[in-house]
Formats: structure tokens, C-alpha cells, sequence
């Protein structure tokens, strides 16, 4: 079955600078692949898709890679903000029946004035 | 606000109990996911249910089943409930049958204690 891995537990970085958070998957490649941002004791919320034949998305100070031979996604924050500080959940579908949205167990980002 | 409203908030309830979790999705979402949230183990995916059907099952315990009703809100029933079983359990909906392709909308969330 499809596994998810966050790298980082935890990324801390300076007010300014650009906060790169990596996912990688197993196994097969997926249609697509989503971002979630989740804040303490708070649902996730939808950031960004892109699905397997985009390179990259991009919204706003967002911006989303995603690299089917390396099966690995980049998120990338630019011009960090403290306000950005919150934990970013990759997820992707985990096959075998639709609706399986799986995520990953995300990296909590820490943005320092 | 997502839209998706969870009952209730809060809750604390003793081992070997049984509690029921009620979401209803935003406007117009046909169906519905269920996840449970850990510390040490993220969000799980427990079921699916797409216009009243379940659609797709995950790492579901037996001692839990769920439902959707035809005005389309669902329940999830946790019984005989262990300390283990603590945790946050989010509902998410979507208008179409997956999340293929979908934004897929959470609550708040309920936070369940068992003593």
C-alpha cells in the first residue's frame, strides 16, 4: 500500500526567508497529490493540488513541485511569515478504493520574527 | 469556517462506552470521509460514504461503524470504547464520489476522551 514520508517533524526558519517542506511517497505515482494546512487542535485545510503531469503550482507566496521519477513533492513558502507557523500535511490517494485520502504526518513549521 | 459542522465538540466518556460523533457536510457535498487523529499516529482514514453508500473503508476498527443518512449527515459510533481510542476524529466532505481531483472540506473536528 502507498506509505507518505514527511522528512522533517519539525522545520524551523526566520521571518523573510523560504521555508521548503519535502514529501516523498512508495510505490506507485498518484493522480495527484494535495497540501494541507493544519493548525493546533484545528481541521486541515485544502492549500494546493497538483496532479501528476504539472510540475509545478503556484499560489501566491505558495508554490508546489512535484517530481514522479524522484516520487517527491517540494512546498515551498516564500517570504515566511510568523503567521505561516502551523504544521503542512501532504496527502495523496492510497489506492485500492476511491475516497482513500492518506496523509502524511506532516511537518510543523515554526516561522521566528 | 469550512462549512462541515461536527458534534459535539467535546467529549469525555468512560472505557467500555459507547458514544455517537455527528458531522454534517457543506452544502451540497455528497459525501463524506471520516479520519482520527492521534499524536503518534496522524490522521487515519477510517470511511467513506458517498450519497448514502459506503464508498471506501480504511483502518476501521470493528467496534466502529458509521452512516449517512439521506439528508446526507453522518454518524460515527465508536462503542465499547478503550483508552486507546482517545483521540480527535475529523469529518470531511467533498462534492464528488473521491477525492480524486477534489478539495475536501473539514470540521472542526471532535475531541474524545475516554477515562
Amino acid at each position: 500500500s502507498q506509505k507518505i514520508e514527511q522528512n522533517s517533524e519539525a522545520l524551523n526558519i526566520q521571518e523573510g526567508k523560504t521555508a521548503t517542506l519535502t514529501c516523498n511517497y512508495t510505490n506507485y505515482s498518484p493522480a495527484y497529490l494535495q497540501w494541507y494546512r493544519q493548525d493546533p487542535g484545528r481541521g486541515p485545510v485544502f492549500l494546493l493540488l497538483i496532479r501528476e503531469n504539472e510540475k509545478e503550482k503556484r499560489k501566491e507566496r505558495l508554490k508546489v513541485t512535484f517530481d514522479t521519477t524522484l516520487k517527491q513533492s517540494l512546498f515551498h513558502i516564500t517570504a515566511s511569515q510568523p503567521a505561516d507557523s502551523a504544521t503542512y500535511l501532504c496527502a495523496l490517494e492510497g489506492g485500492g478504493s476511491q475516497g482513500n485520502l492518506i496523509f502524511g504526518k506532516g511537518t510543523k513549521l515554526s516561522v521566528k520574527p | 469556517d469550512s462549512g462541515v459542522t461536527q458534534t459535539p465538540k467535546h467529549l469525555i466518556t468512560a472505557t467500555g462506552q459507547r458514544v455517537t460523533l455527528r458531522c454534517s457536510p457543506r452544502s451540497g457535498d455528497l459525501s463524506v470521509y471520516w479520519y482520527q487523529q492521534s499524536l503518534d499516529q496522524g490522521l487515519q482514514f477510517l470511511i467513506q460514504y458517498y450519497n448514502g453508500e459506503e464508498r471506501a473503508k480504511g483502518n476501521i476498527l470493528e467496534r466502529f461503524s458509521a452512516q449517512q443518512f439521506p439528508d446526507l449527515h453522518s454518524e460515527l459510533n465508536l462503542s465499547s470504547l478503550e483508552l486507546g481510542d482517545s483521540a480527535l476524529y475529523f469529518c470531511a466532505s467533498s462534492v464528488g464520489v473521491g477525492p480524486s481531483g477534489n478539495t475536501i472540506y473539514f470540521g472542526e473536528g471532535s475531541w474524545l476522551t475516554v477515562v
